[in-house]
């Protein structure tokens, strides 16, 4: 069955980088997108960005400058990476599959602060 | 960027009573391939969002025929008939119809009575 469970670490440092990872089963990356969504703790729902089944790559604009997505077909993961968090990055983030975000992952929940 | 924009923003329904969530679009979100890339999705508390209705009105595997999308242009809506208790979560609109970034609805909490 279809599955993505996201990883990274819980804590970052203002200023640091996010690094996390979704890894996905039951369905091909090839064939496939993968997007990341965050919510902040109590409110609604963010597109972060996207990485298609042929590997083009899709973000916020109003990320785009701190975030990179990628992927290891091989591995069947897919990355986010983004520089120079703040306090306001303090979210749940998901990776979720397809253009209509049809399964999910479980979240995790990351931390920005000293 | 294309808003979304739902009402209400919260609403109390009685078990078994409907409850209608609007969802209306800066932009139509007729696609050039004349799809509609409109969907929508409940995150129960403490869970991940999951989908109900992909494309306007095409329920997702599983989920009950109580949930019925309809809707065309910038004007969409969910109706929820015969609310149970398991409906009550937000409910979240989601258009990936215009070029990034795809947006979603602010939210409508469901309360039951």
């Amino acid at each position: 069955q279809v599955q993505l469970k996201e990883s990274g670490p819980g804590l970052v440092q203002p200023s640091q980088t996010l690094s996390l990872t979704c890894t996905v089963s039951g369905f091909s990356l090839t064939s496939n997108s993968v997007h990341w969504v965050r919510q902040p703790p109590g409110k609604g729902l963010e597109w972060m960005g996207g990485i298609w089944g042929d590997g083009s790559t899709d973000y916020n604009s109003a990320l785009k400058s701190r975030l990179s997505i990628s992927r290891d077909t091989s591995k069947s993961q897919v990355f986010l990476k983004m520089n120079s968090l703040q306090t306001d990055d303090t979210a749940i983030y998901f990776c979720t599959r397809g253009w209509a975000l049809d399964y999910w992952g479980q979240g995790v929940m990351v931390t920005v602060s000293s | 960027d294309v808003v979304l924009t739902q009402t209400p923003v919260s609403l109390s329904v009685t078990l078994g009573d409907q409850a209608s969530i609007s969802c209306r679009s800066s932009q139509s979100l007729e696609y050039s391939d004349g799809y509609t890339y409109l969907e929508w999705y409940l995150q129960k508390p403490g869970q991940s969002p999951q989908l109900l209705i992909y494309g306007v009105s095409n329920r997702f595997s599983g989920v009950p025929d109580r949930f019925i999308g309809s809707g065309s242009g910038t004007d969409f809506t969910l109706k929820i008939s015969r609310v149970e208790p398991e409906d009550l979560g937000v409910y979240y609109c989601f258009q990936a119809t215009h070029d990034p970034p795809f947006t979603f609805g602010s939210g409508t909490k469901l309360e039951i009575k």
